[in-house]
């Protein structure tokens, strides 16, 4: 199928990891990307992963990519209430084609 | 201050009341793009364009026109807005190919009663 899938809602405390799970379907993707969205504004770039690679790390994100099951994840490590948002994971398909899954509602509890 | 920007950023309107959304990009991006995004199924994307005068149709089309008559304007058309147009959309612009870094604006929410 074409869909990218995600889980619609995580709550985690603050301080606790986060982890943000991804399904996607096209094994030739090259490039997978993870995307914020704050309340009332665009969608801002976290980071993204070459599809040879396992494993990216930059601060207190950490992408590993599993290309034998298309699973992606995000791991947020000491997690913030400002990282309360909607996370996007994305897979780069022919062309400039992006493909969005359906969104992650990350909630930080105090 | 590179940017993708969007207008209006909200805009109520009427079934059939044609309308034009605005997207202007400063970056020299060969690519735009147009997304809408709705509760549950993400962002799909309308059209896209890969340089001047060069547009597609994306996974959702139905309803909508574009135009790519300079490089850095990409507007959205909607020529009889209906309800289920209703709807938050996204332009976006990135270079072609390399690591597709595609930038947001910050969206126009539109209401079609």
């Amino acid at each position: 199928g074409e869909d990218v899938e995600q889980s619609l809602f995580l709550s985690v405390r603050e301080g606790d990891s986060s982890v943000i799970n991804c399904t996607y379907t096209d094994s030739s993707s090259t490039y997978l990307y993870w995307y914020k969205q704050e309340p009332g504004a665009g969608l801002q770039l976290l980071t993204y992963i070459f599809s040879n690679m396992d494993m990216k790390q930059d601060q207190r994100l950490t992408v590993l990519l599993n290309k034998k099951d298309k699973h992606l994840s995000l791991r947020i490590a000491d997690t913030q209430t400002g990282d309360s948002a909607i996370y996007f994971c994305a897979e780069g398909r022919g062309g400039n084609k992006l493909t969005f899954g359906t969104g992650t509602q990350l909630k930080v509890e105090l | 201050e590179a940017q993708v920007t969007q207008n209006p950023r909200y805009l109520i309107t009427v079934t059939g009341k044609k309308l034009t959304v605005t997207c202007s990009q400063n970056m020299n991006h060969e690519y735009m793009s147009w997304y809408r995004q709705d509760p549950g199924l993400g962002l799909r994307q309308i059209y896209y364009s890969m340089n001047v005068e060069v547009t597609d149709k994306g996974d959702v089309p139905e309803g909508y026109k574009v135009s790519r008559k300079e490089k850095r304007n990409f507007p959205l058309i909607l020529e009889s807005p209906s309800p289920n147009q209703t709807s938050l959309y996204f332009c976006a612009s990135s270079l072609m190919g390399g690591e597709n870094i595609q930038y947001f604006g910050a969206g126009t929410r539109l209401s079609v009663l």
